[in-house]
């Protein structure tokens, strides 16, 4: 499992309810990377987080979504009281630094969330 | 990051080479031009990058012009799983760290 690994695959919420996706950056990676897509769009960046410095969340589009990284590994994003405009594949991506700028970039399958 | 320009769609026979072009006349000296696709419920990965001299990998070759305004993405002999979107992105070496996903090309394999 050398892989950005990312739970669950498919989140079904309600409306106004909480939820909480969750990844698992590649092992020694220490640049974390949120991203969502809609249906038949590009990637939209939300919010990166690069070692032990404070994240960029220059991507997050409302104070509704938050993210977190503890311990420099694991990764969740939350959003609060969802709305149906949150339906959309939300990707996490993972690099490590050493390389070239920025760094390759890998990226999970995603989570599938629908707000009914 | 400056932007990119690439065609929404391309379509290509199995087993015959692919030209996918980029256009990214605002390119500063400092940007990288990386590909990377994304296959059908998958997240994107990635495939090839450069700066100023042609590339090559197991993956793909890449062919940036002598002026950098444009660049070429070739997959030299394309089968049905290289059926994706193909995004060409710039980035600055100093600038963000994160990608700039632009529509991309919808890359079409035909058997």
């Amino acid at each position: 499992g050398a892989g950005v690994s990312q739970s669950p695959s498919n989140k079904v919420t309600e409306k106004g309810k909480d939820v909480e996706l969750r990844c698992d950056p590649i092992s020694g990676h220490t640049a974390l990377y949120w991203y969502r897509q809609s249906l038949g769009q590009g990637l939209e960046f939300l919010i990166y987080f690069q070692g032990n410095s404070a994240p960029d969340k220059s991507g997050l589009p409302s104070d509704r979504f938050s993210a977190e990284r503890t311990g420099g590994s694991v990764s969740t994003l939350t959003i609060q009281r969802t709305q149906q405009e949150d339906s959309a594949v939300y990707l996490c991506a993972s690099s490590s630094r050493i390389q070239f700028p920025g760094g390759i970039q890998y990226f999970g399958a995603g989570t599938r969330l629908s707000v009914l | 990051d400056a932007k990119t320009t690439q065609p929404n769609s391309m379509e290509s026979n199995e087993e015959e080479p692919v030209h996918l072009p980029c256009n990214h006349s605002t390119i500063s000296g400092t940007d990288y031009i990386h590909w990377y696709r994304q296959l059908p419920s998958q997240g994107p990965e990635y495939v090839i990058h450069g700066l100023t001299s042609n590339v090559n990998n197991r993956m793909a070759s890449l062919a940036i012009a002598e002026d950098r305004k444009s660049s070429t993405l070739i997959l030299h002999r394309a089968t049905l799983r290289d059926a994706a979107v193909y995004y060409c992105i710039l980035r600055d070496q100093a600038g963000a760290n994160n990608l700039f996903f632009g529509t991309g090309t919808r890359l079409t394999v035909i058997p």
